[in-house]
């Protein structure tokens, strides 16, 4: 199975909103509403932040929000903080009873 | 509070077996609403899922690793292991175990341990 495609990189400055894209083919984040999003920290684990394309988990804030338009799915944060700054990673379930990840982007606070 | 600790050798020498075990606490690995598996992180790298088992021990595994890959439960223990044979020093990476819903989601993960293959 292949990665899913993520942007390497993106950034903002504090206060604006970003927008991650994570596309994938009809096998995986456009035959499923099981797209997730995990926030990871230099030296921690991941943290889940979206699952099935755009719920929270209990704890989330509500500046972070998921979305899915045919094989892309995107994560969009908005009001930029400085503790946003980390790695993102899009995962999604696939038609072969898997889960894969994508390359993951890191996020710079300007 | 349901927590996941990995414990395991650090080191592992070139065609050997890495063999890890995920300690639950706080929940049960036998409940049928979840899964259970291992995910692991090359250094400086992304995430690769390795596989999960579920509740009744049936197994789900990524296709790039199948061969080489075992995951197995001892609900009695509350603890699942993951068995990576004939290893590399491409299989160096951190190894997460973590708790998945029912689309293989990883929900809560443990804290991670690092592995490295070297002789």
């Amino acid at each position: 199975q292949s990665a899913l495609t993520q942007p390497a990189s993106v950034s903002g400055s504090p206060g604006q909103s970003i927008t991650i894209s994570c596309t994938g083919t009809s096998s995986d984040v456009g035959g499923y509403n099981y797209v997730s999003w995990y926030q990871q920290h230099p030296g921690k684990a991941p943290q889940l932040m979206i699952y099935e394309v755009s719920n929270r988990p209990s704890g989330v804030s509500n500046r972070f929000s998921g979305s899915k338009s045919g094989n892309t799915a995107s994560l969009t944060i908005s009001g930029l903080q400085a503790e946003d700054e980390a790695d993102y990673y899009c995962s999604s379930y696939t038609s072969s009873t898997t889960l894969v990840f994508g390359g993951g982007t890191k996020l710079t606070v300007l | 509070q349901l927590q996941l600790q990995e414990s395991g050798p650090g080191l592992v020498k070139p065609s050997e077996t890495l063999s890890l075990t995920c300690i639950v606490s706080g929940g049960s690995i036998s409940s049928s609403s979840y899964y259970w598996g291992w995910i692991r992180q090359p250094p400086g790298k992304g995430l690769e899922w390795i596989g999960s088992i579920d509740y009744s021990g049936s197994t789900f595994y990524n296709p790039s690793l199948k061969s080489r890959v075992t995951i197995s439960a001892d609900t009695s223990k509350n603890q699942f292991s993951l068995r990576l044979s004939s290893v590399t020093a491409e299989d160096t990476a951190i190894y997460y175990c973590a708790r998945s819903n029912g689309a293989l989601v990883p929900d809560i993960w443990g804290q991670g341990t690092m592995v490295t293959v070297s002789s």
